[in-house]
């Protein structure tokens, strides 16, 4: 079946490093999206990727769809504490029934 | 964007026993999504909920032990039957608008003891 694959799964990252996770399909996505959870709080949706190539920058993080609309990454420039948390990418499932596959997600950790 | 309401937030509840949670939207929706997630983990859809319709279960979930209401189209109900400590984790309801965009509510964090 559809899968949304992400790495890492974990990230421990000094404050001011880069940070970076990668998320791939096993299809075409029509659009990708990213969500980001706090500890103890429910996914957020960030930004939602829709054209092949397409990059979009939030402040410190940018987002990237690839050309073949199959994988996508996130990029968080300087990290800051209150980047911690999960970030999930999620893409449409088969059909017209607007479920999202989403990836196992990347738990960010920052060193103050 | 939509707004949800969700609840309860938490509840620790005896195993053998049964918990509604509810969720109200606070604009009209078609699909509301219900979801579990284990701390730590990501999320696993359990059912899509129609309004008018019944709800559509996802691999490894039945209609026995999530029943799952849409009275209409601002809310909807999960129901998390006779309960074992295998059902605790934290349950999401969702839903979809403006070209897929998730939003959730709140989350109820569910001990069974």
């Amino acid at each position: 079946g559809q899968q949304v694959m992400q790495i890492p799964q974990y990230q421990h990252v000094q404050e001011g490093e880069d940070f970076t996770t990668y998320c791939n399909s096993s299809t075409t996505l029509s659009n990708i999206q990213w969500y980001k959870q706090r500890p103890g709080g429910h996914p957020v949706f960030l930004i939602q990727l829709v054209k092949s190539g397409e990059v979009k920058k939030q402040k410190r993080l940018t987002f990237q769809f690839g050309e073949a609309k199959k994988n996508s990454s996130l990029h968080i420039t300087a990290t800051q504490t209150t980047d911690v948390g999960t970030y999930f990418c999620a893409g449409p499932g088969a059909g017209n029934n607007r479920k999202l596959i989403w990836g196992l997600g990347t738990s960010l950790a920052v060193n103050p | 964007s939509a707004v949800i309401s969700q609840k309860p937030s938490r509840d620790i509840c005896q195993r053998g026993t049964s918990l509604t949670i509810q969720c109200q939207v606070d604009s009209q929706v078609t699909m509301m999504f219900w979801y579990r997630q284990q701390p730590g983990q990501s999320l696993t859809l359990i059912a899509t909920a129609n309004q008018g319709s019944e709800a559509t279960y996802e691999s490894g979930f039945v209609i026995d032990k999530f029943p799952i209401s849409r009275p209409n189209l601002t809310f909807s109900t999960l129901t998390v039957s006779n309960m074992s400590p295998e059902d605790s984790s934290i349950y999401l309801c969702s839903v979809s608008i403006d070209r897929g965009r998730a939003f959730f509510g709140q989350g109820t964090r569910l001990t069974v003891v």
